[in-house]
């Protein structure tokens, strides 16, 4: 079980540009999600997968987002045209099929200058 | 719609010191709930949870109860260690869905030697 991994762990983009990361979940979780945390708040759910499946959407993910998972494994989030709002680590999750717990990776750290 | 509220921090306290971090929630149904902890540069830890009211989960010396009564979960810990110093996060999971998580804002405790 070598648990969640993300990449980058940290990126710095300019204004304007797009961004994708990756995470890949702990290989026998079903489930994927995908969350935003900025400093001195606690993370915030973006979307998450069952399988290759997106099953749900938050309102925070606007139209410059977008998550993929084409495989049922590994999934990216990427980010268009990117905004200095968008400046935020990006964490992903996974857990089993119905189960409560989600297990954390490292996050990715983003910068928009 | 579901939230938790956390006591606000920062929280500092002397080794050995008794730790109370409150924490209350809004739900509808009957969520599972949990602590994560955020060590300095790590992710997201499982710190415990539980899943009925009533329920006490444990670990690392750290408990919290699951009050249904008075819709809260506050972490204790009778003797803190300077390796404690952390953010702790509430969060909460609708037992019907088992999708996103909702978290607190996060609780930042410092212990000094």
């Amino acid at each position: 079980d070598t648990g969640v991994s993300q990449d980058p762990r940290h990126k710095i983009t300019k204004r304007g540009q797009n961004v994708t990361f990756r995470c890949d979940p702990i290989s026998e979780h079903n489930r994927l999600y995908w969350y935003r945390q900025t400093l001195g708040q606690g993370p915030e759910f973006l979307t998450y997968f069952q399988n290759e499946a997106q099953l749900e959407k938050s309102r925070l993910l606007s139209d410059r987002f977008s998550a993929e998972r084409p495989k049922g494994s590994f999934s990216t989030l990427e980010i268009q045209r990117t905004e200095q709002g968008d400046s935020a680590m990006y964490l992903c999750a996974s857990s089993f099929d119905r189960a409560e717990t989600q297990y954390f990776g490292p996050g990715t750290r983003l910068l928009v200058l | 719609g579901d939230s938790v509220t956390q006591m606000e921090g920062p929280v500092t306290l002397s080794e050995e010191a008794f730790l109370t971090i409150n924490c209350t929630y809004t739900a509808t149904g009957y969520p599972s709930l949990f602590w994560y902890v955020q060590y300095p540069g790590e992710g997201l830890q499982l710190l415990l949870k539980a899943t009925k009211a009533d329920d006490k989960g444990s670990n690392k010396g750290f408990e919290a109860t699951y009050r249904k009564e008075t819709t809260s979960f506050h972490l204790e810990k009778g003797s803190v260690q300077v390796s404690d110093s952390a953010v702790y996060f509430c969060a909460l999971i609708r037992g019907s869905t088992l999708g996103r998580l909702y978290f607190g804002r996060g609780t930042q405790l410092t212990v000094w030697p």
